[in-house]
């Protein structure tokens, strides 16, 4: 059973680096063809694809928001980790992790992180 | 960029209405089209994979077609529980995957 979940803080202030931390069990990030992406959403608004990693470390970004994007993983703590700089009351959204192949076909429950000062 | 374009943005039907969304990719994108669903305050779920494939679980109501850069997602008969928003994804695209802006499907 595949089961991932988004932790990280729930409020940042502009400018400040938010780093969300996705822990997922039922699979391993070492399994050919596997990657973990990070999808947002905004209150109200569609979804937004921010970044995928995949098994061998390659990894993609969103081109709007690459210069603030980095994404990691931890192989042996079945984690990935999304870093995001300079937030600002824009980004704030519900982050969610999920698992890809060529589809996002298990997610996480989404976090809400709000930017504000 | 691959865009993605659903139309219509929304739609108001009836339980058990046929209801169609359309999603066109602004390039052939073969059959790298993935359908969502999405209800208030949860995550999307799976429905379509590959343009017309049938996630396990997900009710035989929900159909899908379409192939290079238009595509269908078709509910044969409107249950109350399938009114929610709609998405389409593509993942032909190597470098980066991209979502349709959604179609929110409104009780009449």
């Amino acid at each position: 059973q595949i089961t991932l979940k988004e932790s990280g803080p729930t409020l940042v202030k502009p400018t400040q680096t938010l780093t969300l931390t996705c822990t997922f069990s039922g699979f391993s990030l070492s399994t050919s063809g596997v990657g973990v992406g990070w999808i947002r959403q905004p209150p109200g608004k569609a979804l937004e694809w921010l970044a995928l990693i995949y098994w061998d470390d390659d990894k993609r970004y969103s081109p709007s928001l690459k210069s603030r994007l980095t994404i990691t993983k931890d192989t042996s703590k079945n984690q990935v980790v999304l870093t995001m700089t300079n937030m600002d009351p824009v980004d704030t959204a519900t982050y969610y992790c999920a698992h890809f192949v060529t589809d996002f076909d298990y997610w996480g429950q989404g976090t809400l992180v709000t930017v504000s000062s | 960029d691959i865009q993605m374009t659903q139309s219509p943005s929304s739609l108001s039907a009836s339980v058990g209405d046929r209801v169609t969304i359309t999603c066109r990719a602004s390039q052939s994108i073969s059959s790298y089209l993935n359908w969502y669903q999405q209800k208030p305050g949860k995550a999307p779920k799976l429905l379509i994979y590959a343009a017309s494939s049938l996630q396990s679980g997900v009710p035989s109501r929900f159909s899908g077609s379409g192939s290079g850069t238009d595509f269908t997602l078709t509910i044969s008969s409107l249950q109350p529980e399938d009114f929610a928003t709609y998405y389409c994804q593509q993942s032909y695209s190597t470098l980066r995957t991209t979502f349709g802006q959604g179609t929110k499907l409104e009780i009449k």
